[in-house]
């Protein structure tokens, strides 16, 4: 039983073509995050759900929507793709209690390569 | 501005041994800090951590210390197994700043050689 899932697991497509990474999870927890991996390999916060609301949109391009349906769902979408969004993506979720917050549980990401 | 260091981008050690894993942080308001480990093609699995309040966490082979004064991190793996092969990060928390997002080191390749 997968606690994150995240698809597609791969995803190859042009620039300028409009895309979207599902996430779900099934651990009942209250916060879900989208993470970027750079090809610096540096995990880095891109948007932060709490209880289906936005609580942290760090500086990235408008271009990218999250969009909550309910407290298990965080999806992504992304338009205008460009060649620098080529990176894995990465859902995360945790309970929002205290130090718990911190201890996210990953899906297995998203590659997504911009041609 | 990287908030989190980690120095060493690969560390080698035979099984059996111990390895040592480092982290520098510059920001002193963070006073959650984790490990995680990661497997290619899947997601970093929280591993330890350990709280501002402590300087050292067990949990079998794995032990994190934290000092404070330095702003250093370090993880220890003893003894080391080659199943232990993976890149690990340390990340950073801190409940002052009002976010509940992580702040990640680029991480260090271990390999464990049989």
């Amino acid at each position: 039983d997968t606690a994150v899932s995240q698809t597609p697991k791969y995803l190859v497509t042009q620039m300028g073509n409009d895309k979207s990474i599902k996430c779900e999870q099934n651990l009942g927890h209250d916060t879900m995050y989208w993470y970027k991996q750079d090809s610096k390999k540096f995990l880095k916060i891109m948007f932060s759900y709490n209880n289906k609301e936005l609580i942290i949109n760090e500086t990235v391009p408008n271009r990218f929507s999250p969009k909550s349906p309910d407290k298990a769902h965080l999806n992504l979408h992304i338009n205008s793709l460009e060649l620098g969004d080529s990176a894995v993506y990465f859902c995360a979720s945790s309970q929002d209690s205290g130090l718990a917050t911190y201890e996210q549980y990953f899906g297995p990401g998203t590659r997504l390569t911009v041609t | 501005d990287q908030q989190v260091k980690q120095n060493s981008p690969s560390l080698s050690v035979q099984e059996g041994r111990i390895s040592i894993l480092n982290c520098d942080y510059t920001n002193s308001m963070f006073d959650y800090f984790l490990w995680y480990k990661k497997y290619p093609a899947e997601g970093p699995t929280f591993l330890i951590s350990i709280s501002s309040i402590k300087d050292k966490n067990e949990d079998g082979r794995f032990t994190v210390f934290l000092n404070k004064s330095a702003k250093h991190l370090s993880l220890h793996i003893v003894p080391s197994q080659p199943g232990d092969s993976a890149v690990y990060f340390c990340a950073v928390g801190g409940m002052d700043t009002g976010r509940r997002a992580l702040t990640f080191g680029s991480g260090t390749r271990l390999q464990v050689q049989p």
